[in-house]
């Protein structure tokens, strides 16, 4: 069974600060990595996806991919109260047609 | 919003019944796919429709079954409600083709779906 790790949290951070997501995988294979926020009732809204290592910057997001270590993160730069939400990291399969998602983590930012 | 619908909003539904769920795909985007969301859980895939055509499923019983049509809409129906089957239900369209790797997929608003 193909596996999506994250902490569920809560992460707590303050206002202006930086959050930091984590989300490692199992399937070495996998080559594409999404993540999503959901605000509580609602359904996942698309944040971003990165399929090269390294770093991809959106805005006050940033993505980082270790294919090596099968780690993804995701950087909120100068968090703000409407950043809280979880976030659920997913990882494309082999297939290409199905996401895998992670349990997600809850972040809150308090003002 | 992502222009992706979904109807009911909500629904209650008693064990061993029957639902059907519907799902309009963004204009553009030909492949829909849908989730089960359990409470405190992250989306599970249960299959998806390509053209038409199922192309590709999760680990769901038969009972759960789909259509999609020529318009790309699709349907989700599952027989035999069990209490378990309780969740968000949401669907999700995408633009590209199954495979490449920037294979995006934008959800609805999902269906609530209560087995009493």
């Amino acid at each position: 069974q193909k596996e999506v790790e994250q902490n569920s949290g809560p992460l707590s951070v303050p206002e202006g600060a930086i959050a930091s997501l984590n989300c490692t995988y199992s399937d070495r294979g996998s080559q594409s990595f999404f993540w999503y926020r959901q605000y509580s009732g609602k359904s996942p809204e698309l944040i971003m996806f990165i399929y090269s290592n390294g770093d991809k910057e959106d805005g006050r997001f940033t993505a980082q991919l270790n294919k090596a270590s099968q780690y993804v993160s995701l950087l909120i730069r100068d968090s703000q109260p409407s950043d809280s939400a979880t976030y659920l990291c997913a990882v494309l399969n082999q297939a290409g047609t199905a996401l895998i998602f992670g349990k997600g983590t809850t972040l809150s930012v308090s003002s | 919003e992502t222009g992706v619908t979904q109807s009911p909003t909500h629904l209650i539904k008693t064990r061993g019944q029957q639902v059907t769920l519907r799902c309009s795909s963004q204009s553009g985007h030909n492949t829909v796919s849908w989730y089960q969301q359990a409470l405190g859980q992250g989306p599970q895939f249960i299959f998806q429709y390509y053209r038409e055509e199922e192309n590709g499923r999760g680990n769901f019983p038969p009972r759960f079954s789909g259509l999609q049509f020529p318009n790309y809409s699709s349907e989700l129906n599952v027989n035999a409600l069990e209490l378990d089957d309780s969740a968000l239900y949401l669907c999700a369209s995408s633009p590209g083709l199954a495979g490449s790797l920037s294979y995006e997929q934008y959800f609805g608003p999902g269906t609530r779906l209560t087995v009493t």
